[in-house]
């Protein structure tokens, strides 16, 4: 299998606040993750890859001190969105690369996202 | 940059009939993936199906098949036999480079009974 896990799946937080976004591999090792951002009825806009033991790699007009993404193990990185604005508001969700006998496999295995919503 | 490009934003099909989702997109490398998603609406991304751009012949998943037409950057789903449980978004992917997947717009479908 490959199963990816998100926690929260929902959230609210107050306007100011950070909000720290857990994405797991349950049954697999992930050297690489992914984070993607959503608004209604859109598509998933990249934010992120998140390396294992190094800094992530941020797309262009990403904030970096804003969304600081962290991928401290080969199942588990994290999401933290600091000080949290109603514009965050958001459905973010993060996705794994599958290392299988040593490479990397081309798909990607989609957590079920979580639903962010700052007042 | 590569651009993923999915021209019907909505569809429609009838239950147990037959509906392509178009998709093209723009690229200069050789080797590539190209992948359908559905995301129903629980949101939860699901691997539809997936392509090679090396591989000639079209994948194919059950109900689920490609058409790949590598010299036109196409790459369409055609859903056979359609059930209520196709309802969803389907995004078109391509992936070039390791770490590099970008999507369409989507194309909400809608099965009607």
């Amino acid at each position: 299998g490959a199963v990816v896990s998100q926690h929260p799946s929902r959230v609210i937080c107050k306007s100011g606040t950070s909000v720290k976004i857990e994405c797991r591999s349950l049954d697999f090792q992930a050297t690489t993750m992914f984070w993607y951002r959503q608004f209604p009825k859109q598509s998933l806009m990249l934010m992120a890859t998140s390396n294992e033991g190094s800094k992530a790699t941020y797309e262009q007009g990403v904030e970096k001190d804003k969304f600081l993404i962290n991928h401290a193990s080969l199942t588990l990185s994290t999401l933290t969105v600091t000080s949290a604005h109603p514009e965050d508001s958001s459905f973010y969700i993060c996705s794994a690369r599958k290392l299988s006998g040593g490479v990397l496999t081309d798909t990607q295995y989609f957590g079920p996202g979580t639903r962010l919503t700052v007042l | 940059a590569q651009t993923v490009t999915q021209s019907q934003p909505e569809m429609s099909v009838q239950e147990a009939e037959t509906v392509t989702l178009s998709c093209t997109y723009d690229t200069s490398e050789n080797n590539y993936y190209l992948f359908w998603y559905k995301q129903p609406p629980s949101r939860q991304m699901i691997l539809v199906i997936r392509q090679e751009a090396y591989k000639q012949q079209n994948a194919t998943e059950n109900r689920f098949s490609v058409n790949f037409q590598k010299a036109a950057k196409s790459f369409s789903l055609k859903i056979s036999d359609s059930q209520l449980g196709d309802t969803a978004m389907y995004f078109c992917a391509f992936m070039g480079g390791p770490n590099d997947m970008r999507f369409g717009a989507g194309t909400r479908l809608t099965v009607k009974p």
